[in-house]
């Protein structure tokens, strides 16, 4: 099945700091997905993006479906970023499944 | 509209006892996935439902079973609890493959 490995595994941030996440995942996908879990383990959808970009407020994702790779940035970090975040990705196979993976914990401080 | 709905929250069990985890959505949605978390681990695929009246095994479906009662409602049973089965599950829907998946709110089991 398709391989989804996320970088780095931890980041430490300043507040107002800039950071970008990055998700490799090694086979063509339909579906693209960011996620945050918040401190209390609710997951929290952030993109659907299996290709192009897209912005929400301070984050916005890019999705290169070519080189297999998506990127989330995140600008003028604030305390509430803090937590885990997930990319996921289905293949275009026909019995793929949703795949996580192991998530970059983000800790944004004061 | 609610999304997906998961029940319990939380549960505490002994080695041994069943229960069945609850998964509901209002989205009229085709797919349904259950999922456990571990640390460090990601999400794990434990099984799923393409569509109502059909169930497959995902990645980790050893001591689970799973029932699709209807196109809203999709639950995981566990026949006989183990401590390797603590873990926070979460239940995920979307309409057909390669859109976006929404998630349940989890439920944090501890089996003791």
């Amino acid at each position: 099945g398709i391989q989804v490995e996320q970088s780095p595994p931890d980041l430490i941030l300043q507040e107002g700091a800039n950071s970008t996440l990055r998700c490799n995942f090694s086979d063509s996908v339909n579906n693209l997905q960011w996620f945050h879990q918040n401190p209390w383990g609710q997951l929290i959808n952030l993109f659907y993006i299996p290709s192009g970009t897209k912005q929400n407020g301070r984050l916005s994702a890019t999705t290169v479906a070519t080189e297999r790779y998506s990127l989330l940035y995140i600008s003028s970090s604030q305390t509430t970023d803090s937590g885990v975040y997930f990319c996921a990705a289905l293949s275009t196979g026909a019995n793929s499944k949703l795949t996580f993976g192991k998530g970059i914990t983000l800790s944004v401080r004061p | 509209n609610a999304g997906v709905t998961q029940t319990p929250k939380f549960q505490v069990l002994k080695t041994g006892q069943s229960m069945t985890l609850q998964c509901a959505q209002d989205m009229n949605h085709n797919s349904m996935y259950w999922y456990r978390q571990d640390p460090g681990m990601g999400l794990r695929l434990i099984y799923y439902s393409a569509s109502e009246g059909t169930t497959d095994k995902g990645e980790v479906p050893n001591g689970y079973n799973v029932s699709r009662l209807n196109k809203r409602e999709f639950s995981l049973r566990l026949e006989s609890a183990a401590p390797s089965q603590t873990s926070v599950y979460f239940c995920a829907s979307w309409v057909v493959r390669g859109t976006e998946a929404f998630f349940g709110q989890g439920t944090r089991l501890t089996v003791v």
